[in-house]
């Protein structure tokens, strides 16, 4: 069961404008939210993260929003540079477990 | 430098072959895991451990086994059982299981010959 959806599995944007990755999950129990980086032959690396306490957390580049009421996330990166590009993975879990649930993954080009 | 080792990066295995996945931590974490990613899908949890000595099964354990008998090893065998084992494996560790964000090494790829 598919609990975390990026439905976009591709995303090309230009250097320097907005890059918006969206991720919707089914399951309300969740309520911490992350957001991965990953090269092609690494691991992921954590990006960002959000609780469920909050709606926004900003971190240089890139913010992180939660709407709770429509179980969907979304990572702004403002502005996107060709480092950018890579495979952003989507990642939802409850705090106090260790049920980590992630999406397939969206790949974002940046083109200079 | 802290961090998490998987190695080998690329390993083969023949058919019917039983082959281990290393994984060590240096960060004193508590809490080691490993995934499986297939192209097109997320991470799938295998097994996990939140303790030395200690191991519980993920969502597609059939066919792997692990053991826990250091803080800092939790290596991953992919059985002959393991129908379908073509993938990227990756192993990661949190400093508890209550404590993200968790961390991941660099993978290992298997393949088939």
């Amino acid at each position: 069961d598919q609990q975390v959806k990026q439905n976009s599995p591709s995303l090309s944007v230009q250097e320097g404008r907005i890059s918006i990755l969206n991720c919707d999950y089914t399951n309300s129990m969740f309520d911490y939210f992350l957001w991965y980086k990953k090269y092609p032959a690494e691991g992921p690396t954590f990006l960002i993260s959000i609780s469920s306490i909050k709606d926004k957390n900003e971190d240089g580049r890139f913010t992180v929003f939660l709407n709770k009421s429509a179980k969907h996330l979304s990572l702004h990166i403002v502005p996107s540079q060709p480092g950018d590009s890579a495979v952003y993975f989507c990642a939802a879990s409850r705090i106090n477990n260790n049920d980590m649930r992630f999406g397939a993954g969206t790949r974002l080009t940046v083109k200079p | 430098d802290g961090g998490i080792t998987q190695s080998p990066k690329y390993l083969f295995r023949k058919e019917g072959q039983n082959v281990t996945l290393s994984c060590e931590q240096n960060l004193n974490h508590d809490a080691m895991y490993w995934y499986r990613q297939d192209p097109g899908q997320g991470l799938r949890l295998i097994y996990y451990s939140q303790i030395v000595n200690d191991f519980q099964k993920g969502d597609i354990a059939e066919g792997y086994s692990v053991s826990r008998e250091k803080k800092e090893s939790f290596p991953l065998t992919v059985t002959s059982a393991q129908k379908n084992p073509t993938a990227f494996y990756l192993c990661a560790s949190r400093e508890t299981a209550r404590r993200l964000p968790q961390h991941f090494g660099d993978g290992t790829r298997l393949s088939i010959l």
